[in-house]
C-alpha cells in the first residue's frame, strides 16, 4: 500500500494563529484530500486537489483554509486564523483515480486553546 | 445531498458473526465504500461496491442493492482486534471524494 506521511502528529496553537499541516505522499498518486474529523465525530470531507489546484471543496472550507502543493512532493492545509473549533484530527488521503479507494495519512491532531 | 444512516454501536462475541448496515440517499451513485477506523488512528479500506451484490475479502464480506440504497459489511469469526469504529461511505456526485457516515462503533466481547 502507498505511505502517506503527515507531520507534525500534534500541534497545538493558540487561537488566531497560523497553522499549516503538511502531508508527504510516498507515491505516484495524482489526487489529494484533507479531512478533519472532530472528537467522537465523523470524518469530514474538507478538500480535493488535482492538477495542482482545488477540484472540489466542502462547506467547511471556507477563505481561512488553503491547499497547495508547492514542491511536487509536499501537500500542505492552512489554517489562517484558528479557532477554537478547529480542534480535530486532520487527515490527508490520495486517490489513484476517480472511484478508487482511499489511502490515509496517520492524521495531525490540532489542539487550538 | 448525500445522507447515510448507520448504526451507532453493536456488541458482539469473540467468533461470532455480526453484520453492519449502512443506508444511503445520494443523487447520484459511484460507489460504496466500507472503512475500518481504530481508535487515535486513520480509515483503513476494507471494501468497495459499485454493483449489486456481494463482494467477499477473507473474513470480511459486504453486500450492496442500489435499488434500496442498502449495504451491510458481513464480518465473520469475529477477533477481539476487530473491535473498532466502521465507515460506510459514499463518493460525492464528483467521483472523487468520500462522504462519510457516522460509524458504527464495534465491541467484541470475549
Amino acid at each position: 500500500e502507498p505511505e502517506v506521511t503527515q507531520t507534525p502528529s500534534h500541534q497545538v496553537t493558540q487561537m488566531g494563529q497560523e497553522v499549516i499541516l503538511r502531508c508527504v505522499p510516498i507515491s505516484n498518486h495524482l489526487y489529494f484530500y484533507w479531512y478533519r474529523q472532530i472528537l467522537g465525530q465523523k470524518v469530514e470531507f474538507l478538500v480535493s486537489f488535482y492538477n495542482n489546484e482545488i477540484s472540489e471543496k466542502s462547506e467547511i472550507f471556507d477563505d481561512q483554509f488553503s491547499v497547495e502543493r508547492p514542491d511536487g512532493s509536499n501537500f500542505t492545509l492552512k489554517i489562517r486564523s484558528t479557532k477554537l473549533e478547529d480542534s480535530a484530527m486532520y487527515f490527508c488521503a490520495i486517490q489513484g483515480g476517480p472511484n478508487e479507494k482511499l489511502f490515509f495519512g496517520s492524521g495531525t491532531q490540532l489542539s487550538v486553546l | 445531498g448525500q445522507n447515510i444512516d448507520q448504526p451507532t454501536e453493536m456488541t458482539a462475541t469473540e467468533g461470532a458473526i455480526v453484520q453492519i448496515n449502512c443506508t444511503y440517499q445520494t443523487s447520484g451513485f459511484n460507489g460504496l465504500f466500507w472503512y475500518q477506523q481504530h481508535a487515535g488512528e486513520a480509515p483503513t479500506f476494507l471494501s468497495y461496491n459499485v454493483l449489486d451484490g456481494l463482494e467477499e475479502k477473507g473474513r470480511f464480506s459486504s453486500f450492496l442493492s442500489r435499488s434500496k440504497g442498502y449495504s451491510y459489511l458481513l464480518l465473520k469469526e469475529l477477533q477481539m482486534k476487530d473491535s473498532a469504529s466502521y465507515l460506510c461511505a459514499t463518493l460525492t456526485n464528483s467521483g472523487y471524494a468520500l462522504n462519510f457516515g457516522k460509524g458504527t462503533s464495534l465491541l467484541v466481547t470475549p
